[in-house]
């Protein structure tokens, strides 16, 4: 049972224009939220986060928007540039206090940015 | 700074041998994680180390273990390897503490004959 979903594979966007990643969660205690970008070759990189407490975290062109109540995130690329090209996944953690520091991650998204 | 470093990148065995990779976490970081990543499964957690203390486990047998040293480095091993263990095994380390993110290495790549 997949607790994280990126249901779309592959994303193509225009070189300038906003690339927007989609990422659905079904497990309610999941209370912290990241982004990850991956080349080929290369291990995730770490992006962004957003803590359950907020509801939008921006840091320079990236910026991660949670809805709660949909149990949904996305990450909005704005503007996109060619070297954004790469596998972005989502992942979620539970509460900490919980004991629970592991990371669920979607499948990824494919994303292509045309020149 | 000094990123996370696994050793070796690549390394090929074969079914029945067991296989012992290595990780050095970020200079402060006390938490380091374990991931399998194929394919069809993705990222899998395997496990998570705080302070030389196994603190979460996930779902994957028993020939699967690891240890972290008092220097916050980390050892996995696999024992018994079958070809489904064929698969880039990432290390990842944090803080440790809440809402801290992991970063991790570059992977080591395990190709079972």
């Amino acid at each position: 049972d997949q607790q994280v979903k990126q249901n779309s594979p592959s994303l193509s966007v225009q070189e300038g224009r906003i690339s927007i990643l989609n990422c659905d969660y079904t497990n309610s205690m999941f209370d912290y939220f990241l982004w990850y970008k991956k080349y080929p070759a290369e291990g995730p990189t770490f992006l962004i986060s957003i803590s359950s407490i907020k509801d939008k975290n921006e840091d320079g062109r990236f910026t991660v928007f949670l809805n709660k109540s949909a149990k949904h995130l996305s990450l909005h690329i704005v503007p996109s540039q060619p070297g954004d090209s790469a596998v972005y996944f989502c992942a979620a953690s539970g509460n900490p206090g919980a004991g629970s520091y592991q990371l669920t991650f979607g499948k990824g998204t494919k994303l292509s940015v045309i020149p | 700074k000094a990123g996370v470093t696994q050793t070796p990148r690549y390394l090929i065995k074969t079914r029945g041998q067991q296989v012992t990779l290595s990780c050095s976490p970020i200079s402060g970081h006390r938490s380091v994680s374990w991931y399998q990543q194929t394919p069809g499964q993705g990222l899998q957690f395997l496990f998570e180390y705080f302070s030389e203390t196994q603190r979460n486990k996930g779902n994957f047998p028993g020939r699967f273990s690891g240890r972290q040293f008092s220097n916050s480095r980390s050892e996995m091993n696999v024992s018994t390897l079958e070809l489904g263990d064929s698969a880039l095994y990432l290390c990842a380390s944090s803080l440790g503490t809440e809402h801290q993110p992991q970063h991790f290495g570059d992977g080591t790549r395990l190709s079972i004959l």
